[in-house]
């Protein structure tokens, strides 16, 4: 089935050292986003990128970074993890212009820093 | 700015009826989405509006006002599996589409 997939589901990272999370498509959309969610509160847009045009959200911490390889793949890159970095990290996909089918979300990987 | 407000959380029984409101006002609006949302696992699609009225799905249903900047859902025949967060989330457009959330309202289900 096309899918979005993010890995790994759970990473545990220590203290300022740098970590990539990943996510794929099948879906071929052109926008990816990443989202992030702290515990209790709703996903907050980091940044996103349409084809290749990356857009920054304007409070996203300089510390997150975002690559986009090629169509099927995004990643999210923390340099310098802090405590408060720990959240679950939604990856989604459109095509462009919203549809009613909505945006396909990935099942997220779950940072732990340590 | 962007603003979404929800309830933070809500109780209801077994087979009742609850309505979960949304209050918007944002910039370029593009449709409003409402996703599920099990503790620890991402969220999931219910239903879309972009145009004023009402949708029905099965035991869910949304509506949306876009001069009032109001929507609400609407679950009918509660039942424990429904207890989960309820995420409002509006489309904006600048250049691309973003999906903008509320706070989500967490819903109780009790027998």
């Amino acid at each position: 089935d096309a899918m979005v997939i993010q890995n790994p589901r759970y990473q545990v990272t220590q203290f300022g050292k740098p970590v990539t999370l990943s996510c794929s498509q099948t879906l071929n959309h052109n926008v990816m986003y990443w989202y992030q969610q702290k515990s209790s509160q709703a996903p907050k847009l980091l940044f996103h990128y349409y084809d290749k045009d990356f857009n920054n959200e304007a409070d996203t911490p300089d510390n997150f970074q975002s690559r986009r390889p090629n169509t099927s793949f995004c990643f999210l890159d923390i340099r310098s993890p802090g405590l408060g970095d720990a959240a679950m990290y939604l990856c989604a996909t459109s095509s462009y212009g919203t549809d009613r089918y909505g945006y396909t979300f990935g099942s997220g990987t779950r940072l732990t820093v340590v | 700015g962007q603003n979404i407000d929800q309830p933070t959380e809500m109780t209801a029984t077994e087979g009742a009826i609850v309505q979960i409101n949304c209050t918007y006002q944002t910039s370029g609006f593009n449709g409003l989405f409402w996703y599920q949302q099990h503790a620890g696992e991402a969220p999931t699609f219910l239903s879309y509006n972009v145009l004023d009225g009402l949708e029905e799905k099965g035991r869910f249903s949304s509506f949306l006002s876009r001069s009032k900047g109001y929507s609400y859902l609407l679950l009918k025949e509660l039942q424990m599996k429904d207890s989960a967060s309820y995420l409002c989330a509006v489309s904006v457009r600048r250049g691309t589409d973003k999906l903008i959330f509320g706070t989500g309202t967490r819903l109780q289900v009790f027998p």
